[in-house]
């Protein structure tokens, strides 16, 4: 089956600083790839759509200037976290859909800004 | 606005016991409805998933919802449940517009406890 794979599993890093986290498709090209958020305790809330080659697409109250997406290929999807604050520190997870599988999710990214 | 409901937020069943969990969404037109499961420290898994046919899906481990279209609901449900299956429990939808670009939303989740 589809496997996406991301990394770090863990950061930390200290405020003031960027980070950025991988998303790959490992198995399956996937020009849609979809970045969420998962506050603990709580649901995941969907940040924004990444499409290959053009600009993601963000929702409605996700700061397009401090999470930066890109996806320079069919393959990898980078999530940014910029000027990190500890307000930011959360789980990031990344998931990609194969057409007619189904979406297939990142083990998450867990985030801590000291 | 899009939306989807979980109803129960935090479940405790007794080993044995049967589970029902609800979903709802707000949306009409042709969708596609899913239930993931999140047990401790691990990855999103899907459960089962439903794009179309027989409204009565199963799923691994045991699982099965219904989708009722008349009523916009996706619960899920497991005749005996185990320890095992303590987790949280996210249904989610997303509208079928025939491309990749579907966008899949989540409800708030349900965290199930199993007591042996």
């Amino acid at each position: 089956g589809a496997v996406v794979s991301q990394h770090p599993s863990r950061v930390i890093c200290k405020s003031g600083t960027s980070v950025k986290i991988e998303c790959r498709s490992l198995d399956f090209q996937a020009t849609t790839m979809f970045w969420y958020r998962q506050f603990p305790k709580q649901s995941l809330m969907l940040m924004a759509t990444s499409n290959e080659g053009s600009k993601a697409t963000y929702e409605q109250g996700v700061e397009k200037d401090k999470f930066l997406i890109n996806h320079a290929s069919l393959t990898l999807s980078t999530l940014t976290v910029t000027s990190a604050h500890p307000e930011d520190s959360s789980f990031y997870i990344c998931s990609a859909r194969e057409w007619g599988f189904g979406y297939t999710f990142g083990s998450g990214t867990r985030l801590t800004v000291v | 606005a899009q939306s989807v409901s979980q109803h129960n937020h935090h479940v405790i069943l007794s080993e044995a016991a049967s589970l029902e969990l609800g979903c709802n969404y707000s949306y009409g037109g042709t969708v596609n409805l899913f239930w993931y499961v999140q047990y401790p420290g691990q990855h999103l898994q899907l459960l089962l998933k439903y794009f179309s046919g027989d409204p009565l899906v199963k799923g691994i481990k045991g699982f099965e919802a219904e989708f009722i279209k008349s009523k916009f609901s996706f619960n899920l449900r497991k005749p005996s449940v185990q320890w095992s299956d303590t987790a949280e429990y996210f249904c989610a939808v997303n509208r079928d517009y025939g491309g990749a670009t579907n966008k899949l939303i989540f409800g708030t989740g349900t965290l199930l406890a199993v007591q042996p």
